[in-house]
């Protein structure tokens, strides 16, 4: 079966530890995405990768960190550092650059700071 | 900078109206736009894409650059369309490459009453 799985679903973590958010898809996608949702402020973009080793910052990287080793995952690492993470995160993946090409997303993790 | 607004966090209307989500778009370039939906309890999936001219479960959406505006319309609502919609702008990586990224609006919560 085809996708993009994201694990855990539920993730509780208490303040001050850095947790981290799986990232997998099976879809020889090259380019990966972290967005944030919040209610009212929509989809935001935390960090994103086009190919193996490389990636870029989005529109809120801090307190976030990630890594490229293999194509088919795209970890995410909250860190201490982020002032509010408590809030949904959608992973994506989209094939290599045609015109208009199409987003694929995960279920989410939905993240809570105890 | 790419930035795309969605005015209305909350849209309700009665089932058999028409309903239209409005979304504004600043971008310098040529732009690709796109409308993604997300049911309850299911993952975020592309809707449509402006380049398709297509008409998806009903919704239609025309690119007006004159207004920089990409307007998702429905002329008779039905209930099981109440979700939460996203227009989003995908523009490309300084430097003429292949690669870039998705920006989404704030989002609009559908809501179709019987």
């Amino acid at each position: 079966d085809g996708g993009i799985t994201q694990s855990p679903k539920y993730l509780f973590r208490k303040e001050g530890q850095n947790v981290t958010l799986s990232c997998e898809q099976n879809l020889n996608h090259d380019a990966m995405y972290w967005y944030r949702q919040d209610p009212g402020q929509g989809l935001r973009l935390i960090y994103y990768s086009q190919i193996v080793n490389d990636f870029q910052k989005g529109d809120i990287a801090e307190g976030y960190s990630v890594s490229r080793e293999k194509k088919e995952s795209f970890p995410l690492t909250v860190t201490s550092a982020q002032k509010n993470p408590t809030a949904f995160y959608l992973c994506a993946s989209s094939p290599p650059r045609r015109r208009y090409t199409e987003a694929f997303f995960g279920q989410g993790t939905r993240l809570t700071v105890v | 900078a790419q930035r795309v607004t969605q005015p209305e966090k909350l849209l309700s209307v009665f089932k058999g109206a028409p309903v239209e989500l409005k979304c504004n778009y600043s971008y310098s370039g040529s732009p690709e736009l796109f409308w993604y939906v997300q049911y309850s309890r299911q993952r975020l999936q592309l809707l449509l894409r402006h380049i398709s001219r297509e008409s998806i479960k009903g919704f239609t959406a025309d690119l007006n650059k004159g207004e920089t505006s990409f307007h998702l319309k429905k002329p008779f609502a039905q209930e099981e369309d109440s979700a939460m919609y996203y227009c989003a702008l995908w523009h490309p990586n300084a430097g003429g490459t292949s690669y870039g990224k998705l920006t989404f609006g704030q989002g609009t919560i559908l809501t179709v009453h019987p």
